[in-house]
């Protein structure tokens, strides 16, 4: 069964510091998603990335960074230089054929606070 | 891009109401919805995954007759709370994908905030 697992509940950095958000998933398909997404507290879900399992190439993307490691089943997020902006919850997520309908499993979401 | 239009934002209802929420895709086909719940400070849990034209499948746990999804034509898909309680209070979240595209599909609402009292 699918399972993305998000072992910091909440961190704090004092802005511009960098800050690395962790991603375990497992899966036993070989084709596969992983997603990340930010929701601020208004609620609703920013898309920031997505990577399928046959491309391990490192993403930047301005402040964010992406690191995704096949062997240890891990997609990592680096915000860099972190803002009072980036204060959020952050979800990663997985999607596979294991449901069949190919829907998402969010982990538990880590919340950011960046301190002014 | 994609958007996904949820309504409404905020509700509140009187307990033993109902209550329904709305999700339109405005510029695409939504071959596959899905409908999210979230209590205060967890995660996006999968209530029915629905595919138009066809009854929705249920997670485990998730009253059919008490979240009624209704998923009849390929832009709008609703979700109705039946006789909702208190502990139906919750942030409810609508997602849809293009079935064209599998990967990138997934467009989610703003969400729908119910309060029931």
């Amino acid at each position: 069964a699918q399972k993305v697992t998000q072992a910091q509940t909440e961190i704090s950095v004092v802005e511009k510091e960098d800050v690395t958000l962790d991603c375990v998933y497992e899966t036993r398909d070989t084709t596969y998603y992983l997603f990340w997404y930010k929701q601020p507290p208004s609620g609703e879900l920013v898309f920031l990335i997505r990577r399928n399992s046959f491309d391990e190439q490192n993403e930047i993307s301005g402040r964010y960074s992406w690191n995704f490691q096949k062997s240890t089943s891990s997609f990592n997020f680096t915000i860099t230089a972190s803002q009072v902006v980036d204060s959020a919850v952050y979800f990663c997520a997985l999607s596979d054929s294991g449901a069949g309908s190919y829907q998402l499993t969010f982990g538990k979401g880590t919340k950011l606070s960046v301190i002014p | 891009g994609a958007v996904v239009s949820q309504h409404p934002s905020r509700v509140i209802c009187k307990s033993g109401t109902s209550v329904k929420i709305e999700c339109r895709s405005l510029d695409f086909q939504a071959t596959t919805m899905f409908w999210y719940r979230q209590f205060p400070k967890q995660s996006l849990m999968l209530m029915a995954t629905s595919n138009e034209g066809s009854k929705a499948t249920y997670e485990q746990g998730v009253e059919k007759d008490k979240f009624l999804i209704n998923h009849a034509s390929l832009t709008l898909s609703t979700l109705t709370v039946t006789s909702a309680h208190p502990e139906d209070s919750s942030f409810y979240i609508c997602s849809a994908r293009d079935g064209q595209d599998r990967a990138n599909g997934y467009t989610f609402g703003s969400g729908t905030r119910l309060t029931v009292v």
